[in-house]
């Protein structure tokens, strides 16, 4: 069974850097094929993609948030971190991770986490 | 990377057949064969329905179908139940090896 959990912090200052962090079970981040993808969602918006790193460690980023975003993976302990520098109040949103089997199911994300929210605010 | 446009809202009656269009351009939904939709109910994380534009994940319902013509995929819902009550998004692949997301349609179940 994949499951998927994001952690982090609730609150956030505005300026101040976000690290989440997402814990995998069910599958491996060294399988060919597979990926991990950061999404998040404002309250009462849309889904927006931020980015996603794959088994071989190549990684791809919004363009408009790249300067602001690092994803990285270990591996050893099924875990992927989205850091996202200078947040600010239009930040504020639901944050998930999700997987990608790119042998199955192609840039299609098959697995979600439960999201966690994060609110920028002074 | 502009989001795919999608209707606000949508609504049908039980089990009358509703449709959700996704427009993109060609350096996304008209690219490739990589659109795929999500189903989500409040306070929820999304649900993979549909993938590579017209393929269900093993477990959801036959009444889910999608298509795509030329940079507008669409998505089908037949047999509309209450519990299709949800907001639904597009997703595609980008030609800048990115995913674009739709701006979500809400469905309502009358």
């Amino acid at each position: 069974q994949v499951t998927l959990r994001e952690s982090g912090p609730a609150l956030v200052k505005p300026t101040q850097t976000l690290t989440l962090t997402c814990t995998f079970s069910g599958f491996s981040l060294s399988t060919s094929g597979m990926s991990v993808t950061w999404i998040r969602q404002p309250p009462g918006k849309a889904l927006e993609w931020l980015g996603r790193i794959d088994w071989e460690d190549n990684k791809y980023y919004s363009t408009s948030l790249k300067p602001r975003l690092t994803i990285s993976k270990d591996t050893s302990k099924n875990q992927v971190v989205l850091t996202m520098t200078y947040m600010e109040p239009v930040d504020t949103a639901t944050y998930y991770c999700a997987r990608i089997f790119f042998t199955v199911t192609n840039h299609a994300f098959d697995s979600w986490g439960q999201g966690t929210l994060v609110t920028v605010s002074s | 990377q502009s989001a795919l446009t999608q209707p606000a809202s949508v609504s049908g009656s039980p089990g009358q057949a509703i449709t959700i269009s996704c427009t993109g351009t060609s350096t996304d939904v008209g690219g490739y064969n990589y659109v795929s939709w999500y189903q989500q109910h409040p306070d929820k994380a999304p649900k993979l329905i549909i993938f590579d534009v017209s393929n269900r994940p093993s477990g959801v319902s036959n009444r889910f179908s999608g298509s795509k013509s030329g940079n507008t995929a669409s998505l089908t819902i037949s047999g509309l139940q209450a519990e299709d009550e949800a907001d639904y998004y597009c997703s595609s692949f980008t030609s800048s090896i990115t995913v674009v997301f739709g701006g979500g349609t809400k469905v309502t179940v009358l």
